[in-house]
C-alpha cells in the first residue's frame, strides 16, 4: 500500500557507469518531482512532470534525463555517473502542479557513485 | 524569488521540554509554508502548511506552527518533546504564482532523555 515507492533504495556503482531509478505513486496524481539531498541534508528540486509533460527543468547536467511514460510513472536515468552525483534521490508526488498542494514523499534512493 | 531561512542546524532539547524550531521566509507575494519531518532513512512527511485562513496552524504528533507576516516567520513548536521526535526538520516556502516548494537547509532534533 506504499503511496510513492522508488526502486531501488539503494545503488552504488563505479564512475561512468549509466543507471536509472525508477518511481510510482498509486496515489492518482497528477504531478511528480525528483528531488536530490546531499550529504548535508540540501533538498533541491531537479525536475517537474504534470500529465506526462515537464514542467520544472531546473539547471541539472544533461546527464540525468526523467522520463514520465505515464502520470504514475517518473523515471530518472543518469548517464556516465560522476563521484559528484553520490546522494540520495527523492520522488514525490502532488495532486496537481499547484503550489498549495502538499507533496508526498517516496523513501528515498541512496546513490554511491565510487 | 522565495527562499527560506532555518536558525539553527541542530537543536537539543530535554525530553519533555518545549521545542521551537525557527523557520524564516521571503516572498513578495504570500506565501504557502510547509513543515516536513524526516526519519532517519525515510522520506519527508507532512506535519502540517498554512495555506490561507487561521494562522496557528495545528499538524501531526502534536505540532503546531504559527504564521507571522509582520515577521515573515513559520516557527515550529510542541509543548512537550518526547524521544520519537529525534528527527530532522524541514520548512518549505512556494507561493501562489509559482509550482514548487523552496526547502530551508533543515533542522536536526536531538532529545535528551
Amino acid at each position: 500500500d506504499t503511496a510513492v515507492s522508488q526502486t531501488p533504495k539503494y545503488l552504488v556503482t563505479q564512475m561512468g557507469n549509466d543507471k536509472s531509478i525508477k518511481c510510482e505513486q498509486n496515489l492518482g496524481h497528477d504531478t511528480m518531482y525528483w528531488y536530490k539531498q546531499d550529504s548535508k541534508k540540501f533538498l533541491k528540486i531537479m525536475f517537474s512532470y504534470n500529465n506526462k509533460e515537464l514542467i520544472i527543468n531546473e539547471t541539472v547536467p544533461n546527464r540525468f534525463s526523467p522520463k514520465s511514460p505515464d502520470k504514475a510513472h517518473l523515471n530518472l536515468h543518469i548517464n556516465s555517473l560522476e563521484l559528484g552525483d553520490s546522494a540520495v534521490y527523492f520522488c514525490a508526488s502532488s495532486p496537481s502542479s499547484g503550489s498549495y498542494n502538499e507533496q508526498f514523499f517516496g523513501p528515498g534512493t541512496r546513490l554511491t557513485v565510487l | 524569488a522565495q527562499s527560506v531561512t532555518q536558525l539553527g542546524s541542530h537543536v537539543s532539547v530535554s525530553e519533555g521540554a518545549l521545542v521551537l524550531l525557527r523557520c524564516n521566509y521571503s516572498s513578495s507575494v504570500p506565501p504557502y509554508l510547509f513543515w516536513y519531518v524526516q526519519y532517519p532513512n525515510q522520506g519527508l512527511q507532512l506535519l502540517l502548511k498554512y495555506t490561507t485562513g487561521a494562522t496557528l496552524v495545528k499538524g501531526i504528533n502534536g505540532f503546531e506552527a504559527e504564521f507571522k507576516k509582520s515577521e515573515t516567520s513559520f516557527h515550529l513548536t510542541k509543548p512537550s518533546a518526547h524521544m520519537s521526535d529525534a528527527a530532522e526538520y524541514f520548512c518549505a516556502v512556494s507561493v501562489v504564482t509559482g509550482n514548487q516548494f523552496y526547502f530551508g537547509t533543515g533542522t536536526s532534533l536531538t532529545v535528551i532523555p
